[in-house]
């Protein structure tokens, strides 16, 4: 199984700020890069997700910088607010059924 | 739109006991995957299904085992339930267009199970 190792474990921001989230992986054999959202209790949400074709991409305030010769990858989170306090997971893809590798997580707490 | 179904959303059993779960993909979806989440942890890949086969399996217990229906709903089915089955289970699903590239995996609400 692949692994992606991802930093830092929690992150506080004030509101308006910028969160950045790293993660590095191994080998990847499908170049796909997703980042989930997960509030407590629920289910991983798809954030952003990214190909190494390009270098960044961004939607809204959500943007994915990509680095392939060092083999990490990055969530940015601009003008961060209360609510996208949550637990963010970047993962990869492996394995015949092209499954997923998650992170160990960030718990994000934007103060108000 | 339509989201992947989960149920049901708590479970509790006791120890030995068994379980079902189920989970009901998008609509048109034909890929179902299974993972289990402990407290504070990430989620884990058990074992997947495509077109009715299992295409995949992790680390799921022998105790556990799964199957895809004809209408691609799945059932996870959990024997001799121990303390450490506690967790939630999640199922995700995924399109057709998968082959095509298009690996999104959408994630439903979870079954929490709690084992007393």
């Amino acid at each position: 199984q692949q692994q992606v190792k991802q930093s830092p474990q929690s992150l506080i921001v004030q509101k308006g700020g910028i969160s950045i989230i790293n993660c590095a992986y191994e080998n990847t054999a499908f170049d796909y890069f997703p980042w989930y959202q997960q509030f407590p209790g629920k289910g991983p949400a798809l954030l952003i997700a990214i190909r190494p074709d390009v270098s960044e991409k961004k939607e809204g305030r959500f943007t994915i910088s990509f680095n392939k010769s060092a083999k990490q990858f990055s969530l940015h989170i601009m003008d961060s607010q209360p609510g996208d306090s949550a637990t963010y997971f970047c993962a990869d893809l492996y394995g015949s059924a092209r499954q997923l590798t998650f992170g160990s997580g960030t718990q994000l707490t934007v103060l108000p | 739109a339509a989201g992947v179904i989960q149920s049901p959303r708590h479970l509790i059993k006791e120890k030995r006991e068994t379980a079902t779960l189920k989970c009901y993909p998008i609509p048109r979806h034909d890929t179902v995957y299974w993972y289990q989440q402990g407290p504070g942890q990430d989620p884990q890949f058990l074992i997947s299904f495509y077109e009715k086969m299992q295409s995949d399996k992790g680390s799921i217990p022998d105790r556990f085992s799964a199957q895809q229906f004809s209408d691609y709903h799945s059932e996870l089915n959990m024997s001799s339930l121990e303390l450490g089955d506690s967790a939630l289970y999640f199922c995700a699903s995924s399109s057709p267009l998968r082959r095509q590239g298009a690996d999104e995996q959408f994630f439903g609400p979870g079954t929490r199970l709690t084992v007393l």
